[in-house]
């Protein structure tokens, strides 16, 4: 059974510094995804991570991907308050080839305090 | 707006009472995702339907079902409902376009909060 583990699960930062979230997942797979959401809404694509050594950035954040370690990063670079979020990592299931689902860890809720 | 579309937003019923959650899916996608997230259990995936036909299964219980339409939507339903089934009920969908623009990531509609008094 597929497994996947985000440490920290609670982060407070103070804007300006620089901190990562880990994302470890315990059989093969090559799709990793992380997601965002604010309390009571839905969930936001941020990186979709398809390959080994596969890294995206987008403003603050970059993600990262090591398919061998079994480990995605969410990197945030001089965090801001509209960072306060909660961020999944999300591991791709395959049926017989073919698309799946995604299993969730249990997500790192992020605050940013000024 | 991820372009996937759930009804009710919010819907408050008694345990022992069924109650149906509907989910269009982004115009085109195939694939139809239902999850459920609670504060214990986090986001749990419970079925998967693909062109109408059951794809995978998860964490789904008995008193659950669900079923995708010849139009792609979807309905979940819950029967015989606990307090423990209060949740945020989530449908997600995606296309499968093959290799190699396949990314298998999923679009998640706004959910359904259940609320079981």
């Amino acid at each position: 059974e597929l497994k996947v583990e985000q440490n920290p699960l609670f982060l407070s930062m103070q804007e300006g510094k620089n901190y990562t979230i880990y994302c470890n997942y315990s059989t093969t797979s090559d799709r990793l995804y992380w997601y965002r959401q604010d309390p009571g809404k839905s969930l936001e694509s941020l990186f979709v991570l398809l390959s080994n050594g596969a890294v995206k950035q987008e403003g603050r954040l970059m993600a990262s991907l090591d398919t061998k370690a079994r480990l995605s990063t969410l990197h945030i670079t001089a965090a801001v308050h509209d960072l306060s979020a909660t961020y999944f990592c999300a591991v791709g299931v395959r049926y017989g080839g073919s698309q799946g689902n995604l299993i969730f860890g249990k997500g790192t809720k992020l605050s940013v305090k000024p | 707006d991820s372009g996937v579309t759930q009804t009710p937003k919010h819907l408050i019923t008694a345990t022992g009472q069924r109650v149906t959650l509907r989910c269009s899916p982004r115009s085109g996608d195939l694939s139809v995702y239902w999850y459920q997230q609670s504060l214990d259990q986090g986001l749990q995936f419970l079925i998967q339907y693909y062109n109408g036909e059951e794809r995978a299964k998860g964490n789904i219980l008995e008193r659950f079902s669900a079923q995708q339409f010849p139009d792609l939507h979807s309905e979940l339903n819950l029967s015989s409902l606990e307090l423990g089934d209060s949740a945020l009920y989530f449908c997600a969908s995606s296309v499968y376009l093959g290799p190699p623009l396949y990314t298998g990531e999923l679009f998640f509609g706004e959910g359904s909060r259940l609320t079981v008094l």
